[in-house]
């Protein structure tokens, strides 16, 4: 069964760069949709962006140009960063995977989710 | 930028039934892209729970339906549990813009 696992800092200060990373276990993600999601405190789920397994990359065009996602296959990882964090983008970070026709994604499995909180 | 719509919250008492919507446009549910569903129990991540319209993934009790019709989908559980207390969302593709995936603002179900 796969499992994928964030990791990061859960405080970042303004203005710096958030990395998170997600580790998946259980299975290969050579063939796979690498996603990551955010939630606000109380609010719903917004889709940041994916990587393909191909090493294509797409992301939320509402959100801007400060998100990138990369690969490690060797380590079964993948990895998130924002630049320029603003008090906006504490949220819960989720990843996910998915595999299919890139209009018929869905999200399956998730990461249990981190905190990042922006503040100084 | 949520572009589904769905109800804040529905409720029902337990062994009834409940609906919840998700109202999209032609550049999503009604351009015939997949809708599927999840559930998000308190300070849980989200699970699958409906996926490619009306399917249900594996372990997923057959209280849970679901259906599409023009630019709407719909959750129905039935037989409702307290355990099924908790945030659903509905998902679908928008081919605007560069193309995105798109979340329903989320319904809360209460179990009363």
């Amino acid at each position: 069964q796969v499992h994928l696992q964030e990791s990061g800092p859960g405080l970042v200060k303004p203005s710096e760069t958030l990395s998170l990373t997600c580790t998946v276990s259980g299975g290969s993600i050579s063939s796979d949709y690498c996603l990551w999601i955010r939630q606000a405190p109380g609010k719903g789920l917004e889709w940041i962006g994916y990587i393909h397994y191909t090493g294509s990359t797409h992301y939320n065009p509402s959100l801007g140009s400060r998100f990138t996602i990369s690969m490690d296959t060797s380590k079964n990882q993948f990895s998130l960063r924002v630049r320029s964090v603003t008090g906006a983008d504490t949220a819960v970070y989720y990843c996910a995977r998915s595999r299919g026709h890139y209009t018929y994604l869905r999200f399956d499995p998730w990461g249990q989710g981190t905190l990042v909180t922006v503040s100084s | 930028q949520s572009v589904l719509t769905q109800p804040p919250s529905v409720s029902g008492a337990p062994g009834q039934t409940v609906t919840i919507s998700c109202t999209g446009s032609s550049s999503n549910i009604g351009a015939n892209y997949a809708v599927h569903w999840y559930q998000q129990l308190p300070g849980t991540a989200p699970k699958l729970l409906i996926y490619g319209d009306n399917s249900r993934p594996s372990g997923i009790p057959d209280r849970f339906s679901a259906s599409k019709s023009g630019t709407s989908a719909s959750l129905a559980i039935t037989g409702l549990q307290a355990e099924d207390e908790a945030d659903y969302y509905c998902q679908s593709y928008d081919s605007s813009l560069s193309g995105f995936y798109v979340f329903g603002t989320g319904t809360k179900v209460t179990v009363l």
